[in-house]
């Protein structure tokens, strides 16, 4: 079975800190995706990355950074100098490939206020 | 506009009430679903559909049913609310056809919910 477990439920930070949130994950297929998603105090739903399983790259876009590790099947996400802007609910998120796709499995999801 | 849109945003019903969710989209993708969102427990899929003729139920699809009237719009039912379907409700769009984007999956801006 495919399960996405993010271990932080809420992180404070003041402005300008950097943060990171884990994702942790399992899955017995060797392709699949990894996304995470950012939702706003509005509520939508907002796609930051995806990662297929076969890039163990890191990825920096900006201030986000992504640090993916099939040893340890992780996919932590860094915020560098956080802003109040950065505050928010992060998913991370887990689908096959195939048929599965877009069939998302998502973390109970991370909380980050980011304090002034 | 928003390429992926429900109606209503905000519904409040009684118990034993049938309630439709509706969602249309003007992106042209083939696959379309409804997720539940709970407070903690992170997005879990309802229902799913690859194409006008093919519906699939999720992970959590009891009590729930859905029509998939043409390619643009895939509505969501619920043909008695019970109060513990209480929560925000989201379509999605996906498209396999752009490989630059496998998996990823466009999320309207959601339905809330409340079921007395």
């Amino acid at each position: 079975a495919q399960k996405v477990t993010q271990a932080q439920t809420e992180i404070s930070v003041v402005e300008k800190e950097d943060v990171t949130l884990d994702c942790v994950y399992e899955t017995r297929d060797t392709t699949y995706y990894l996304f995470w998603y950012k939702q706003p105090p509005s509520g939508e739903l907002v796609f930051l990355i995806r990662r297929n399983s076969f890039d163990e790259q890191n990825e920096i876009s900006g201030r986000y950074s992504w640090n993916f590790q099939k040893s340890t099947s992780s996919f932590n996400f860094t915020i560098t100098a956080s802003q109040v802007v950065d505050s928010a609910v992060y998913f991370c998120a887990l689908s096959g490939v195939g048929g599965s796709q877009g069939n998302l499995i998502f973390g109970k999801g991370t909380k980050l206020s980011v304090k002034p | 506009d928003a390429d992926v849109t429900q109606t209503p945003r905000n519904r409040i019903t009684k118990t034993g009430k049938r309630i439709m969710l509706e969602c249309s989209q003007t992106k042209g993708h083939d696959r379309m679903y409804w997720y539940r969102q709970d407070p903690g427990l992170g997005l879990r899929l309802i229902y799913y559909s690859f194409d006008v003729k093919d519906i699939n139920k999720g992970e959590i699809s009891d009590g729930y049913s859905v029509s998939r009237q043409a390619q643009a719009k895939f509505s969501l039912s619920l043909e008695s609310a019970i109060p513990n379907q209480t929560a925000l409700y989201f379509c999605a769009t996906s498209d396999l056809r752009d490989s630059r984007r496998t998996g990823e999956l466009f999320f309207g801006e959601g339905s809330r919910l409340t079921v007395l």
